[in-house]
Formats: C-alpha cells, sequence, structure tokens
C-alpha cells in the first residue's frame, strides 16, 4: 500500500520565525500533491498544492519544496503566526486514483 | 460560501445503534467521499462515488453504506455500532478524479462515538 509520513510530530516555533514541516512519501509514481492545515475540531483546508512536474511552488507565506529524487515534500511557512497553529499534513496521489493521507505535523507557534 | 456541509456534528450511539451521517455540497461536484479519521493516523477512506448512482468501496468500507440518489447529497450510514466505529467522519468532494488541478475540499467533520 501506499505510505505517507512525516519526519517529526511535533513542531514548535517562535512567532516571526519560518516553519518548516516535512512529508515523505513511497509511491514514486505519485505526481500530484496538496498540504492541507487542520485546527482543532475543524475539518482539513487545502493550503498549497504541487504538481510532479515542479519542484517548488509558492502562494501566501507558504512554499511547498518537492523533491522526486528522495521522494520528499516540505512546507515552508514564512513569518509564522498564532494562527497558524494547527496540525499539518500532506497527501499524495496518481492522477485517476485515491489520495492517501500522512498522520500529520502539529505546530505550535509560541507568542 | 458553504462548500461541504455535514451533520451532525456530534453524536453518541449504543453498540448496536443504527444512524446516518448527512453530506451536501453545494459546489456541484462530481466526486464524493467519506473519510475517517482515528488518533495518530492519517484519513482513511471509506466509500466514494464519482456521480449521482454510483458508489464504491475504499480502503475500510466494511460496516458502512452509502448512496447517492442526486449530485448534492452522499449519506453515510453506519447499521449496527461498534466501539470501533468511534471516529471523526469527513465528508469531502472534489470535481473530477483526483489529480493535478481537482483537490479535494473537506467538511468541518461528525465526532462519532459508540458506547
Amino acid at each position: 500500500g501506499e505510505s505517507v509520513g512525516l519526519h517529526l510530530p511535533t513542531l514548535s516555533v517562535q512567532e516571526g520565525d519560518n516553519s518548516i514541516i516535512n512529508c515523505a512519501y513511497s509511491n514514486s509514481a505519485s505526481d500530484y500533491f496538496i498540504w492541507y492545515k487542520q485546527e482543532s475540531g475543524k475539518g482539513p483546508q487545502f493550503i498549497i498544492d504541487i504538481r510532479s512536474n515542479m519542484d517548488k511552488r509558492q502562494g501566501q507565506r507558504v512554499t511547498v519544496l518537492l523533491n522526486k529524487t528522495v521522494k520528499h515534500l516540505s512546507l515552508q511557512i514564512a513569518a509564522t503566526q498564532p494562527g497558524d497553529s494547527a496540525v499539518y499534513f500532506c497527501a499524495e496521489t496518481t492522477t485517476g486514483n485515491q489520495f492517501y493521507f500522512g498522520t500529520g505535523t502539529s505546530l505550535t507557534v509560541i507568542p | 460560501n458553504a462548500g461541504v456541509t455535514q451533520t451532525p456534528k456530534f453524536r453518541i450511539l449504543k453498540i448496536g445503534q443504527s444512524m446516518t451521517l448527512q453530506c451536501a455540497q453545494d459546489m456541484n461536484h462530481n466526486y464524493m467521499y467519506w473519510y475517517r479519521q482515528d488518533p495518530g493516523m492519517g484519513l482513511k477512506l471509506i466509500y466514494y462515488s464519482v456521480g449521482a448512482g454510483i458508489t464504491d468501496k475504499g480502503e475500510v468500507p466494511n460496516g458502512y453504506n452509502v448512496s447517492r440518489s442526486t449530485t448534492e447529497d452522499f449519506p453515510l450510514r453506519l447499521e449496527l455500532a461498534a466501539p470501533s466505529q468511534t471516529s471523526v467522519y469527513f465528508c469531502a468532494s472534489s470535481y473530477a478524479r483526483a489529480g493535478a488541478g481537482n483537490t479535494i475540499y473537506f467538511g468541518e467533520g461528525s465526532w462519532l462515538t459508540v458506547v
């Protein structure tokens, strides 16, 4: 089966610092990846996605990096704010198949 | 923007009881999904539907049933609740099959406890 995992289950950062959340995947055929943010008691919210033909994509304060050689995905959050505190998890798929979701990293922003 | 709406938000069931989790989306999405999320685990696919009248099993379908009579609605039925079904359930939808550009959008979740 698929395997989508995260290197660190928890991450604490100071407000204003940059955060980096990592994700490893095992299916070299995966061609689409998404990062979700899940606040306590809420459903996952789409943050940013990336296709396998790219190695970097930027959004507002967020950047996703994809390294297909080592099957690694990262989410960088610039100038982390208290509102960024949440669980972040990655999802990957091979087009036409189901998504597989990681277990998540809990990000805590210290004011 | 309503998006994906789930009801109820919280429910406590006794072992052996039945219930239906309701899900509706107003984005005219063809694909709809039910996932469960257990502590420390990634989302697991229970059932999915590619359009009205068509449903299929996901990774963990046992103990559940679904129907898709309209594009908007995708209810999940638990026939004989068991403690192993204690979980958070998420309904989701996407315009087309998973893949580039076809992001899955989630509801707010339904917390179910079976005692």
